[in-house]
């Protein structure tokens, strides 16, 4: 069956714009997380859905982000007034349920602000 | 918080050789342990896990045991390929709580393993 995909795979904005970030999990799984990966470090946890609502946004660096899952599904990671220190690689993970259950990742977006 | 701490990179091997990535946590309570591996230009996959101490993961001829007491969880591997060149993280999963599932990765390890 499909994976975790993300769109776009790569997006280049300027400071000061708006984007959006869209994460497509593996079907049937209630879980979503997003997380985010400067160069050379281990990915940051940002926040974790459980269905519709988020469970967990501690990781959230600012009101600058925000994300949604309207349907229980696809996931949208939100950010305003993007600035350089934002550039990074965004990943998606989807597991079946919380907690011990594998995460399955997508392949990431790259967000690079200029 | 919770932390991981990976050995540092990068590490240059020749093929066949003995594998060693050194990983320590902390963490309250019991987390959960994993082995996510990065092959280049691929997304994170998992390698292997552990749930309770003195647990051993393995997959791929990896293995890392679950080390309460020194709050370890160590990666060898006896005979590496080429193939094996990859970027290796370390992580834990909280159990219980607001935070549970989430993942608290190390910084990653750089593996390159030459013929």
């Amino acid at each position: 069956g499909a994976g975790v995909s993300q769109t776009p795979s790569n997006k280049v904005t300027e400071k000061g714009k708006y984007v959006e970030l869209r994460c497509d999990p593996i079907s049937g799984h209630t879980a979503l997380y997003w997380y985010r990966q400067s160069l050379g470090q281990g990915p940051e946890f940002l926040i974790y859905f459980q269905g519709t609502g988020a469970a967990d946004d501690s990781g959230l660096p600012n009101d600058r982000f925000f994300a949604v899952r309207p349907e229980g599904s696809v996931s949208t990671l939100k950010i305003q007034r993007t600035e350089r220190g934002d550039s990074a690689v965004y990943l998606c993970a989807s597991s079946l349920t919380a907690g011990h259950n594998e995460q399955f990742f997508g392949p990431g977006t790259r967000l690079t602000v200029l | 918080g919770n932390s991981v701490t990976q050995m540092e990179g990068p590490v240059t091997l020749s093929e066949e050789a003995f594998l060693t990535i050194n990983c320590t946590y902390t963490a309250t309570g019991y987390p959960s342990l994993f082995w996510y591996v990065q092959y280049p230009g691929e997304g994170l996959q998992l390698l292997l896990k552990a749930t309770k101490a003195d647990d051993k993961g393995s997959n791929k001829g990896f293995e890392a045991t679950y080390r309460k007491e020194t709050t370890s969880f160590h990666l060898e591997k006896g005979s590496v390929q080429v193939s094996d060149s990859a970027v290796y993280f370390c992580a834990l999963s909280q159990t219980g709580g607001t935070s549970y599932g989430k993942l608290t990765f190390g910084q990653g390890t750089i593996l390159t393993v030459h013929p």
